[in-house]
């Protein structure tokens, strides 16, 4: 069974500048999350999906970040415009009961 | 404010030993326990769950539950150097979102 995946891998941006994230979760999965993890820290939660609503947003910055989850599967992540905090390791995890398996994460650089 | 708390580490063991890492955690609501190993570079993975108080065990690992003490802890015996990484614990209240600690840095020294 195929895992989380997660593009691009890797996104360097100049700041100001807008930058996406994509997700597809495990088959079947219903809940959809998408963290931002800094160095030396525990991944912290961004927005939770429960197929196609957010059902958590609260910790979302939503002057600059956007999510959606479209057909209750794929999910985008989108900041407009970056700025230099945002660089981060951006994680999408997924889960159909209690457990939750993460995807390889975007690293985001942004210069 | 729900709050996971782990020592940061770097914790130290030589090959072979016992290592013990703890976590709390302040939301007495919680009901499921993980633990994640999270390689440098490299997204966390799951490797244990734990739902009940007591001991739970696979393979190396020991998951271990108090709730009234709001304390999980996971053992690993018999460590190799291929268990260095950060552990994260995270703990959930079903329905709710899962909350992580910082994770601790486990080196374990040939």
């Amino acid at each position: 069974e195929a895992g989380v995946v997660q593009s691009p891998r890797y996104k360097i941006i100049e700041k100001k500048q807008p930058v996406a994230f994509w997700c597809n979760p495990i088959s079947g999965h219903n809940t959809l999350y998408w963290y931002r993890q800094n160095l030396g820290q525990g991944p912290e939660l961004l927005i939770r999906y429960e197929n196609e609503e957010a059902v958590d947003d609260s910790q979302l910055p939503k002057d600059r970040f956007s999510a959606e989850r479209l057909k209750g599967v794929d999910s985008t992540l989108k900041i407009q415009p970056a700025e230099l905090g945002d660089s981060a390791v951006y994680l999408c995890a997924s889960s159909l009961a209690y457990e939750q398996f993460f995807g390889p994460g975007t690293r985001l650089t942004v210069l | 404010q729900k709050e996971v708390e782990q020592n940061s580490g770097p914790l130290s063991v030589p090959e072979g030993a016992i290592a013990s890492l703890n976590c709390t955690y302040s939301d007495r609501g919680s009901q499921s326990f993980f633990w994640y190993r999270q390689y440098s570079g490299k997204s966390p993975e799951l490797i244990m769950s734990i739902y009940s108080n007591g001991d739970k065990e696979d393979g190396r690992f020991t998951a271990q539950l108090n709730k009234a003490s709001q304390y999980v802890s996971l053992l690993i015996r018999d460590s190799q150097p291929s268990d260095s990484a950060t552990y994260l614990c995270a703990v959930n209240n079903y329905g709710q979102n899962f909350v992580f600690g910082p994770g601790t840095r486990l080196s374990v020294l040939p």
